[in-house]
């Protein structure tokens, strides 16, 4: 693994249904954050985790949960998909320090039915 | 409140013409940090650029160059005879100094086509 994985690619979900959004990083960044993407509106945070152990909601954190049970690894689950829940998901970490940018990882097309 | 705003949704140019990207930003902090990314079609996210809120100086790297003026609270891009290859859609992101979780506020993005 080098930087930000992401799984899956891509899922068509059927409404009410729960998901679980994969994203593992193996650079030992602290900071980790999840966003969507959605045209028009750019990306907006949905929760972050600054450490492990430790979760913080974004802007946009209704309907979504999150754990950091260790470094690497930042689930995103949906727990009853909305149809308003399509969305492209990124997964982003930091290291440590104001100024450092975040990395991204490829990105999850989810599409709700 | 913390915002971005980049007022071009789409801009079409042919290739080795110049063109400069806007992008507006809100902010009460004092200390900040200003980003710009790149989404390519293929989708991935590209780390151009951080800019904090101390140091004006413009910075150039290769055909990119950016113009930070705290005056204006702009933060533009502007790509040097630009290249079918920098047809992408691109991101302006600020992010908040000491004591905020270090989020990254984007803009909605420009999406900048290169013809050929």
């Amino acid at each position: 693994i080098a930087g930000i994985t992401q799984a899956p690619t891509s899922q068509i979900l059927a409404a009410g249904r729960r998901m679980t959004l994969r994203c593992t990083q193996d650079m030992r960044h602290n900071a980790m954050y999840w966003y969507r993407q959605d045209l028009g509106l750019g990306l907006r945070l949905i929760h972050y985790s600054n450490t492990a152990g430790t979760t913080g909601k974004g802007e946009v954190p209704d309907g979504y949960s999150v754990s950091r049970a260790n470094t690497d690894d930042f689930p995103l689950t949906l727990a009853s998909a909305v149809p308003s829940q399509t969305s492209v998901y990124f997964c982003a970490s930091k290291k440590t320090g104001e100024d450092n940018e975040q990395f991204f990882g490829p990105g999850t097309r989810l599409t709700v039915l | 409140a913390q915002k971005v705003t980049q007022a071009q949704t789409e801009i079409s140019v042919v290739e080795k013409e110049d063109v400069t990207l806007d992008c507006v930003y809100e902010t009460r902090d004092t200390t900040y940090y200003l980003f710009w990314y790149k989404q390519p079609p293929s989708g991935e996210l590209v780390f151009l650029i951080r800019r904090n809120s101390f140091d004006e100086q413009n910075e150039i790297s290769g055909r990119y160059s950016w113009n930070f003026q705290k005056s204006t609270s702009s933060f533009n891009f502007t790509i040097t005879a630009s290249q079918v290859v920098d047809s992408a859609v691109y991101f302006c992101a600020l992010s908040e100094g000491p004591g905020g979780y270090n989020k990254l506020i984007f803009g909605a993005g420009t999406r900048l086509a290169v013809h050929p």
